[in-house]
């Protein structure tokens, strides 16, 4: 398995620029976690999914923060318009779970590094 | 809300030397999962070990292992015979047990180990 893929691995951009970064999940899995690392606040959940349904979106900063996952294989997280206090690396995730069952393993994408100029 | 506290920003040890990283935690949950995560330069999150709460034996992983103490909410990471490769940050993170849907991860802010040859 190729693992969960995130794109682009870099990113620098302008100050008022839409920028929107993507997750594949692995195959099979059915929870899909946005995290965001930062020196100043160390890793915190931004959102999640779970069948394509948000759960939590508590971590999501503002409203230029939005979160998409139109399929199974498929998420995007958009922010717009970008600051400079936005640059951090974001992480993707992916796990899978059972009704009823316990917790699995959340398997994590190389991470997206943002530079907001 | 639960939180992760790792309070050792940095450690160092001599290779082939045993090293120790702390981590303690607060929930009022009775179920619940504690995992070691390990980050090297390339940024990439590795699971290391993890430790189901309802499980009274402590997880060991080859050389890493745990010990896990539920009643004083305290989770360390023992590496022994230290190797270079295992220079890195060390997270220790929480997740609760919400049976079908997925919980988040709940870091803690990292433990910085340098490895010396």
């Amino acid at each position: 398995d190729a693992g969960v893929i995130q794109s682009p691995r870099h990113e620098v951009t302008e100050m008022g620029q839409e920028v929107t970064l993507r997750c594949k999940p692995i195959s099979g899995h059915n929870s899909l976690f946005w995290y965001r690392q930062t020196m100043m606040r160390g890793l915190e959940l931004l959102i999640y999914f779970n069948n394509n349904v948000p759960i939590d979106d508590s971590g999501m900063p503002e409203d230029r923060f939005s979160a998409k996952m139109p399929n199974a294989s498929f998420s995007t997280l958009k922010i717009q318009p970008s600051e400079p206090r936005d640059s951090a690396v974001y992480f993707c995730a992916s796990s899978f779970s059972l009704a009823g069952g316990r917790g699995n393993e959340q398997f994590f994408g190389p991470g997206t590094r943002l530079t907001v100029l | 809300a639960q939180t992760v506290t790792q309070s050792q920003p940095e450690m160092s040890v001599q290779e082939a030397e045993t090293v120790t990283l702390s981590c303690t935690y607060d929930t009022s949950e009775s179920d619940y999962y504690l995992f070691w995560y390990k980050q090297p330069p390339s940024r990439q999150m590795i699971l290391v070990i993890r430790q189901e709460a309802y499980k009274q034996q402590n997880a060991t992983e080859n050389r890493f292992s745990v010990n896990f103490q539920k009643a004083a909410k305290s989770f360390s990471l023992k590496i022994s015979d230290s190797q270079l490769g295992d220079a890195a940050m060390y997270f220790c993170a929480y997740r609760g047990d919400y049976g079908g849907s997925q919980g988040n991860l709940i870091f803690g802010k990292g433990t910085k180990l340098s490895v010396k040859p």
